[in-house]
């Protein structure tokens, strides 16, 4: 079954540290990844999207994602958190079935110290 | 430039009380959907509207109905709102290109049913 797991439900980094979000999936085929973020009490805004090429992808607001299709990962990653990344942060893959619906991870809350 | 739009933000029923949450796209796309999202479970999809004058059920589709009303309006209807149904939902729209397509968000409607 497809499914998508984002291992650490709450993370806190301080500000100025780097940041890494795991993200693992399960899926037959290429799988099309994205990453999004949601900031308290807002929808959620696309980060970044893999569909096919480069296994590194560029993103908003500073971001980056590496495909490891080996390890069906997704992992997402910022050098240096500012104190505006504290967000939740969702990894889905888009489906092949049900119109293209998106499965999505449960979800990592990202705090960030001064 | 508003892209999705939900209304209402916010709604509080009674158990057993009927609602129906709004939400209208401005970027011409065909397909749009409905989400729900719980604590530690993602975004789980509830219907679907591949194009105007289809839909289908997604994962949890119990208790709930849909109405594509044109290309731009895509409604989620409780008939008989139930405590289980409390959730914040999402509705999105995606741009073409079979399943590449990125899905864009909502800023939700938190409903609570006491």
């Amino acid at each position: 079954a497809q499914s998508v797991t984002q291992p650490d439900i709450h993370i806190t980094v301080s500000e100025g540290a780097s940041l890494e979000l795991r993200c693992n999936y399960s899926y037959g085929a290429t799988p099309y990844l994205f990453w999004y973020v949601q900031s308290p009490g807002q929808g959620l805004q696309l980060l970044l999207k893999y569909f096919s090429g480069d296994t590194l992808v560029q993103g908003i607001k500073g971001f980056e994602a590496e495909f490891k299709r080996s390890q069906s990962s997704f992992n997402l990653r910022k050098p240096s958190v500012h104190w505006s990344d504290a967000a939740e942060y969702f990894c889905a893959v888009g489906a092949g079935n049900q119109g293209g619906k998106l499965i999505f991870g449960q979800g990592t809350e990202l705090s960030v110290k001064p | 430039n508003a892209g999705v739009t939900q209304t209402p933000k916010f709604q509080v029923l009674k158990t057993g009380q009927s609602m129906t949450l709004q939400c209208a796209q401005d970027m011409n796309h065909n397909s749009m959907y409905w989400y729900r999202q719980d604590p530690g479970m993602g975004l789980r999809l509830i219907y679907y509207s591949a194009s105007e004058g289809t839909t289908d059920k997604g994962e949890v589709p119990n208790g709930y109905n849909v109405s594509r009303l044109n290309k731009r309006e895509f409604s989620l209807r409780l008939e008989s709102a139930a405590p289980s149904q409390t959730s914040v939902y999402f509705c999105a729209s995606r741009e073409a290109g079979l399943y590449r397509g990125i899905q864009y968000f909502g800023a939700g409607t938190r409903l609570s049913v006491l």
